[in-house]
């Protein structure tokens, strides 16, 4: 079956450590690539996202995403976590071949140690 | 600021109770949809609607079920709960945007026992 993949469950790291977390999605054609985030009792909200032109976008709160067709994936980064990146984050793709409907990851939780 | 209000925040409710999660939007989107979420598991779509008298159900098969008569108001219904029904149940709304991200509740944290 068609899907999105986040391969890390469970991150825990120091702040000012770097932060890469992957995802893969398994569509072809026309894909549209999100981020969401969800902190500690807040709802889900939009980090950052992909629809054409520079593959590297750059998101809220220093956060920046790299899409590579040839890999079929979307990894989120950030170069210096801070404690308050505590949150969990969400892997998004609205594909043709899903019928434009948006399709999420499992989610990665990520606790950052002050 | 919250433009999608879900009531109740929690429930816990006993087998066999019809229960009724709402969802209201002030933003005037058309699109609105039912995401299920299991504690560490990924988003399922289990409705959604593209405007009043539009419904349709989502990739995860649900018994709830949902009406759109109001732009406004996406309520979901479960006839009968049952403990497999617990889970978190997330409301979100788009524009008619192709792309258009999703804004999604708080949610509701329903709990059959």
């Amino acid at each position: 079956a068609q899907s999105v993949s986040q391969h890390n469950h469970h991150v825990i790291l120091s702040e000012a450590a770097s932060l890469e977390l992957g995802c893969n999605y398994s569509y072809g054609g026309t894909v549209n690539l999100f981020w969401y985030v969800q902190y500690p009792g807040q709802h889900l909200q939009l980090l950052l996202k992909y629809f054409s032109g520079d593959p590297l976008v750059k998101g809220i709160k220093g956060f920046e995403a790299e899409f590579i067709k040839s890999k079929f994936s979307f990894n989120l980064r950030k170069p210096s976590v801070q404690w308050s990146d505590t949150a969990e984050y969400f892997c998004a793709v609205n594909a043709e071949a899903a019928g434009n409907k948006l399709t999420f990851g499992g989610g990665t939780r990520v606790l950052v140690k002050p | 600021e919250a433009d999608i209000y879900q009531t109740p925040r929690y429930l816990v409710i006993g087998t066999g109770k019809k229960i009724t999660l709402e969802c209201s939007q002030t933003m005037g989107h058309d699109k609105m949809y039912w995401y299920q979420q299991d504690p560490g598991m990924e988003l399922h779509l289990i409705h959604y609607s593209y405007g009043v008298n539009s419904t349709e159900k989502g990739d995860l098969s649900s018994e709830s079920t949902v009406s759109r008569i109001r732009t406004e108001h996406f309520p979901l219904t479960l006839e009968s709960a049952r403990p497999s029904h617990t889970s978190q149940y997330l409301c979100a709304t788009s524009t008619d945007d192709y792309n258009s991200p999703l804004h999604f509740g708080n949610g509701t944290r329903l709990t059959v026992t």
